[in-house]
């Protein structure tokens, strides 16, 4: 049964530190998506890529968010520094030429 | 710009209640549209999908009509269930794929 998985689950730390999400694709897929979902603003888009290419970023703070594609098996969000609001749970997707997304269980970050 | 607009919740039914959740949208050309539910600690999951006018998608029990004429992709099942409990997604996918649009959600819960 092909799935996304997303590493860690559970993520709790202090506001300044480094927080590294990851994402595994389900295999064949061509397109990784980055979404955050909070109570206050719903499901909001951070970035996708295509080939392992970004194509659209504009949803994410450049100043301290960066996602990456190192290969076709495993996609990358970085905070750097976290803050508090941050806390959220962020939820990897994959897709392939259906353009349905398949969605992992989520990381959920708390941020003190 | 294109985007999905669905039915405010929270939404509270009793069991075997008839069930419509409103999602309409704009878009330019000819969008796929879609119904994703999430269940609590999950990730979404496609419930539904439809690629052109007057399809219908349908799973699970429940339907929903591509409507090019009301803008329109109401979610709909006629005897809803306690498991069926959850946040149900309107999306949008614009014809090659490049951009994806969710709504906010709308909140079931079904009681006994």
């Amino acid at each position: 049964d092909a799935r996304v998985t997303q590493t860690p689950r559970d993520k709790v730390t202090e506001m300044g530190q480094e927080v590294t999400m990851r994402c595994q694709p389900i295999l064949g897929h061509n397109t990784v998506f980055w979404y955050r979902q909070t109570m206050m603003q719903g499901l909001e888009l951070l970035a996708y890529f295509r080939n392992r290419a970004p194509l659209d970023d504009s949803g994410m703070p450049k100043d301290r968010f960066s996602a990456e594609m190192p290969d076709a098996t495993l996609a990358t969000l970085k905070i750097q520094p976290s803050e508090p609001r941050d806390s959220a749970v962020y939820f990897c997707a994959s897709g392939s030429d259906s353009n349905i997304q398949y969605f992992g269980a989520g990381t959920r970050l708390s941020v003190l | 710009g294109d985007s999905v607009t669905q039915m405010e919740g929270p939404v509270t039914l009793s069991e075997e209640a008839f069930l419509t959740i409103n999602c309409t949208y704009t878009a330019t050309g000819y969008p796929s549209l879609f119904w994703y539910v999430q269940y609590p600690g999950e990730g979404l999951q496609l419930l539904l999908k439809a690629t052109k006018a007057d399809d219908k998608g349908s799973n699970k029990g429940f339907e929903a009509t591509y409507r090019k004429e009301t803008t329109s992709f109401h979610l709909e099942k006629g005897s809803v269930q306690v498991s069926d409990s959850a946040v149900y997604f309107c999306a949008l996918s614009d014809q090659i794929g490049n951009q994806f649009y969710f709504g906010t959600g709308t909140s079931l819960t079904v009681i006994p």
